[in-house]
């Protein structure tokens, strides 16, 4: 079993749909957890960054981490074209050295106008 | 500010050739990481460094080599290419304060 796990989709949905992404993961040590979204041809960039359990909302974006679950969610509102991209989850462990992400393999993103 | 690039953008190759792939970053961070991106398998981590002078290897490090150059400076070395490398690779950067990662723009890189 990968150290975190994400559904590679493809999720397509209309334009103003509210979205669900969704990672688990089995490393219990895991602190911090991010977001990354990459657009087509282009480098992952940073979305969203939790630490511990919780929310953080950021405009249309709301990350969730549910320690207790080992489950992390990013929840997209009002949905746009400009959305449509490729999110990919990330963990790490404040404890283990020189601060290794572990990526989920991503879930690719279509909103259709 | 360019943060990090990475050259060259595309790179074709025979199988047995060696290659160099470059990457630097403006903004002095101490932290350079390599990855590799393929269909199916997400982001897996060749090599890091965590500061000039040091380097440690990732998930996949069979079949390459790195040099941290200087703080700026990362490269990652294929001395002999073969078709199981096809994949596109990115070069990032850590922000300690931010506490994340930059991404360049990537290398495509192809072994026939």
């Amino acid at each position: 079993q990968k150290e975190v796990e994400q559904d590679p989709g493809p999720l397509s949905v209309p334009e103003g749909a509210i979205v669900s992404l969704n990672c688990t993961y089995s490393n219990s040590a895991f602190q911090y957890f991010m977001w990354y979204r990459q657009y087509s041809r282009k480098g992952p960039e940073l979305l969203m960054y939790t630490y511990s359990s919780g929310n953080k909302e950021d405009g249309r974006f709301t990350a969730q981490v549910d320690k207790s679950s080992k489950y992390i969610s990013l929840f997209i509102r009002d949905s746009q074209p400009s959305d449509s991209a490729t999110y990919l989850c990330a963990c790490w462990n404040s404890g283990g050295s020189n601060y290794k992400l572990t990526f989920g393999k991503g879930t690719l993103l279509t909103v259709n106008p | 500010n360019a943060g990090v690039t990475q050259t060259p953008k595309f790179q074709v190759l025979k199988t047995g050739q060696s290659m160099t792939l470059q990457c630097a970053q403006d903004m002095n961070h101490n932290s350079m990481y390599w990855y590799r991106q393929d269909p199916g398998m997400g982001l897996r981590l060749i090599y890091y460094s965590a500061s000039e002078g040091t380097t440690d290897k990732g998930e996949v490090p069979n079949g390459y080599n790195v040099s941290r150059l200087n703080k700026r400076e990362f490269s990652l070395r294929l001395e002999s290419a073969a078709p199981s490398q096809t994949s596109v690779y990115f070069c990032a950067s850590r922000d300690v304060i931010k506490d994340t990662q930059y991404f360049g723009p990537g290398t495509r890189l192809t072994v026939l």
